[in-house]
């Protein structure tokens, strides 16, 4: 069965640094998206991007945040300056059809800590 | 308000006991989804339900829109170890984006 995949599982980084968090999307899907889960904490909507650009980012999307699609098969989510606060689990998604009734399949997650 | 407040937050039951977890709003939405979140992975969809008053089945899983479509339940008969886990409803916006509940966090003890 298809899967979205993330990598790495786990990254530590010290805060100021730049990450960059990688996803494998099924590989007809149009649609993709990033979520992340501060640990306690309900997962909340980054940003969703679709023919090459954001659809929607939320308030927690701000400039230090970017993403990309740079080949057919890898969606990234860039942080170019690391702080504590970002600590998190994040998900990549994608759905084939981007309707409110779609299935949104989940990746693994990718664990950040900023030190 | 477009927060889903779920309820309640944790519970820790006997292997074969019945339970009910909660999803509800303020606002009417179009559609309702419910997730299940283990340890280490991520949400994965369990139904979708559209329809004020539909009831959806899923084995021991029984879904409940409400008829006025603000909220929704998840009602799971003879519970079994396998069941632990996070529970998630989330609401989908026209792009897709999905806005989660807290979650209700599920332990069945065998």
């Amino acid at each position: 069965e298809p899967e979205v995949t993330q990598t790495p599982s786990h990254q530590v980084t010290q805060m100021g640094q730049e990450v960059i968090l990688r996803c494998v999307p099924i590989s007809n899907h149009l649609y993709f998206y990033w979520y992340r889960q501060i640990l306690g904490q309900k997962v909340e909507f980054l940003v969703s991007f679709y023919n090459n650009e954001i659809s929607e980012k939320s308030e927690i999307f701000d400039d230090q945040f970017s993403v990309e699609r740079p080949d057919g098969s890898n969606f990234t989510l860039k942080i170019r300056s690391t702080k504590l606060e970002d600590s998190a689990m994040y998900f990549c998604a994608s759905s084939s059809q981007g309707k409110s009734t779609d299935t949104q399949y989940f990746g693994p997650g990718t664990r950040l800590t900023v030190l | 308000t477009q927060l889903l407040e779920q309820s309640p937050q944790f519970l820790s039951i006997q292997e074969g006991e019945n339970l009910t977890v909660y999803c509800n709003s303020s606002s009417v939405f179009s559609s309702l989804q419910w997730y299940r979140q283990e340890p280490g992975e991520g949400p994965v969809l369990l139904v979708t339900v559209v329809t004020g008053g539909e009831v959806k089945k899923l084995k021991r899983l029984t879904f409940q829109f409400g008829d006025a479509r603000k909220d929704s339940s998840l009602h799971i008969t003879a519970a079994q170890p396998g069941d632990t886990g996070l529970y998630l409803c989330a609401r989908s916006g026209n792009t897709g984006k999905l806005i989660f509940g807290q979650g209700t966090t599920l332990q069945v003890k065998p």
